[in-house]
């Protein structure tokens, strides 16, 4: 068991400009979670995946955020068009199934110049 | 949605002290966990505590869950237990999911 892992760990961009980042969740872990986290606040749901089917996601979710997770093993989380507002750290979780214990990656803090 | 409140914000401790953070929410849970974030960002699982009571060495939990509170104490604490701490549930019905996470509580632990 390797954890929950995140790629990049940082990234630097400027507004305007296209950002995708990766989770890879532990793996037989059936339930994948996309949270962010801005400076000073705990963080916030955005979306969560059963395999590869998007369940639900908040209303924070706008337009220009698209998460996938095609054949129900790793997870990207797509940002178009950035604003500086989507500096933040975006954080993966994966559980084995509801209810049960979330696991977090390290995290990528994205900083949108 | 279910409302996640903690206290205090912020602690301010010696070293050795024994401290309580609270975590009261608003309906009824089928997930409770506490985490402890480091100055990285990680959050560590500290407990899984939806109901009852757990122990981990200094680190031990009680949930009550009828009264929608939970409680985490830190007992003979040390500076690496600085950082700050976090309570997140997810709520039993509708089938929601993801984990909603209280403010935290920044604990200082001074030598």
């Amino acid at each position: 068991d390797t954890g929950v892992s995140q790629d990049p760990r940082h990234k630097i961009t400027k507004r305007g400009q296209n950002v995708t980042f990766r989770c890879d969740p532990i793996s037989e872990h059936n339930r994948l979670y996309w949270y962010r986290q801005t400076l000073g606040q705990g963080p916030e749901f955005l979306t969560y995946f059963q395999n590869e089917a998007q369940l639900e996601k908040s209303r924070l979710l706008s337009d220009r955020f698209s998460a996938e997770r095609p054949k129900g093993s790793f997870s990207t989380l797509e940002i178009q068009r950035t604003e500086q507002g989507d500096s933040a750290m975006y954080l993966c979780a994966s559980s084995l199934e509801t209810g049960d214990t979330q696991y977090f990656g390290p995290g990528t803090r994205l900083t949108v110049l | 949605g279910i409302q996640v409140e903690q206290s205090p914000p912020d602690l301010i401790l010696q070293e050795g002290a024994n401290s309580t953070l609270r975590c009261n929410f608003s309906d009824s849970v089928n997930n409770l966990q506490w985490f402890h974030q480091n100055p990285w960002g990680q959050l560590i699982n500290l407990f899984y505590i939806p109901s009852g009571t757990k122990q981990n060495g200094r680190l031990s939990a009680t949930t009550v869950a009828t009264e929608r509170y939970s409680l985490l104490y830190i007992s003979s604490s040390q500076t690496t237990d600085s950082g700050v701490y976090f309570c997140a549930v997810a709520y039993s019905g509708g089938g929601a999911d993801g984990l909603t996470f209280g403010k935290g509580t920044h604990l200082i632990i001074q030598p």
